[in-house]
């Protein structure tokens, strides 16, 4: 299984700021994931960021809110912009590949808005 | 659109006691099913999975799922709970390989001593 690190690993913001979360991994991997985990609730996926190309969001996300950047095949950065106390959330990143079928998640941000 | 049910919020057991958590599942095709484990202030951890094959899937921590297309569930057990079970379930689907997750909402295990 990959080895999975962010940064920073939590963060309280104020409103209209923005936050850049940084994913990296220890191996080459193909897929990489982000998702948000709202207070008490389920994961929700945000954005697939494959290297080389532009990221595919998930309806309810766009990019000029979540711009997500993948330059390489071991790292990825999310940043969640002009955040209002709604983006309060666990952010999470994963990957798949390597010929396995199930995703490693990393031990995700835990971002406060106030 | 793939869906994914957990019925339960909270499953509490007794030390010892066998335990399941229940999980049915929408997809198109064959499924990719897995279950994953969050404990506190931590990450998702991946338990197990079912691809193809035998319906009854065995995954870290002593934990098993047994898939049943007809009843579209992969409930996930343990023949004897430990306290240190206790932990927020989650069950997840894929239509294929890799691909994005779609998780279930949740279900909190509680094992009393």
């Amino acid at each position: 299984s990959a080895v999975i690190s962010q940064k920073p690993s939590r963060d309280i913001c104020q409103r209209g700021t923005s936050l850049t979360i940084q994913c990296q991994v220890d191996s080459q991997v193909t897929m990489m994931f982000w998702y948000r985990q709202q207070p008490g609730q389920s994961l929700t996926l945000i954005a697939t960021a494959n290297q080389g190309s532009e990221a595919t969001y998930e309806s309810g996300f766009v990019i000029d809110k979540f711009p997500i950047s993948r330059p390489n095949l071991t790292f990825s950065t999310l940043t969640v912009s002009n955040m209002s106390p709604e983006d309060s959330s666990i952010y999470l990143c994963s990957v798949s590949g390597g010929g396995s079928h199930e995703q490693y998640f990393g031990p995700g941000t835990r971002l406060t808005v106030t | 659109a793939q869906s994914v049910a957990q019925p339960e919020d909270q499953v509490n057991v007794a030390e010892g006691n066998p335990l399941t958590v229940k999980c049915t599942y929408s997809v198109s095709g064959n499924p990719y099913l897995f279950w994953y484990v969050q404990y506190p202030n931590r990450g998702l951890q991946f338990l197990l999975k079912y691809i193809t094959g035998d319906n009854l899937v065995k995954g870290s921590y002593g934990f098993e799922a047994e898939f049943n297309k007809s009843q579209t569930s992969f409930h996930l057990k343990k023949p004897s709970a430990l306290v240190s079970d206790s932990a927020l379930y989650f069950c997840a689907v894929s239509p294929n390989a890799g691909n994005m997750l779609t998780f279930g909402g949740g279900t909190r295990l509680m094992v009393k001593p």
